[in-house]
């Protein structure tokens, strides 16, 4: 079954302990991004990557840190997590042209205390 | 800049026709989606427009206007299941990559019986 699989569904977390979002799809897609969801504001994109080895930035990407050494696996690092980093973290791939859908994992809920 | 409005919530009967709007003022425009997101769960790509006029797929229907930055998803003979949250999303090239996409924040669509 064609899927994008996160890893863990939910998290909580203290201030500063690094932690990995892992993020894997079998699709054989290019293109793999991180959004974050918050209330009222939607999704926001933190980090991108067009192919391996070739990741950037978002409009959120402040406290994250992604790689893309595999095209199969793009994990979600966040070195030092402060509470304002509790949110709900959704990975995504597409195709890559430009009408290409993204699709979803199931999200993981991170809560830093 | 970009900026993607949506009502936030709407509420419709069961059987009833339901119309969600989504304006956009972004530097550039290579397409329009629409996803679907049930609380707690991932959005699912709904429907894609690049050229002006309407797209139907079943119950589902989204139209574009590129000259007046405007979009709607029509929603045909509602079912309880419908209650969701309809993302409008906009890719813009000029924003640093082809393949980037800016969500709007939703609109949740309540369906009463």
């Amino acid at each position: 079954e064609a899927q994008v699989t996160q890893n863990p569904r939910y998290l909580i977390t203290v201030t500063g302990k690094k932690l990995t979002v892992t993020c894997s799809q079998n699709m054989n897609h290019e293109y793999m991004s991180w959004y974050r969801q918050d209330p009222g504001l939607g999704l926001r994109q933190i980090y991108y990557s067009m192919n391996v080895e070739v990741t950037d930035k978002g409009d959120v990407p402040e406290g994250y840190k992604v790689s893309r050494k595999e095209k199969r696996n793009f994990p979600l690092i966040l070195e030092s997590p402060s509470p304002n980093q509790t949110s709900l973290y959704f990975c995504a791939s597409s195709l890559g042209g430009p009408n290409s859908p993204l699709h979803f994992g199931n999200g993981t809920r991170l809560t830093v205390t | 800049g970009q900026n993607i409005d949506q009502p936030t919530e709407m509420t419709a009967t069961e059987g009833a026709i339901v119309q969600i709007n989504c304006t956009y003022q972004t530097s550039g425009f290579n397409g329009l989606f629409w996803y679907q997101q049930h609380a707690g769960e991932a959005p699912t790509f709904l429907s894609y427009n690049v050229l002006d006029g309407l797209e139907e797929k079943g119950r589902f229907s989204s139209f574009l206007s590129r000259s007046k930055g405007y979009s709607y998803l029509l929603l045909k003979e509602l079912q309880m299941k419908d209650s969701a949250s309809y993302l409008c999303a906009v890719r813009d090239p000029s924003s640093g990559s082809a393949r980037q996409l800016t969500f709007g924040s939703g609109t949740q669509l309540t369906v009463l019986p």
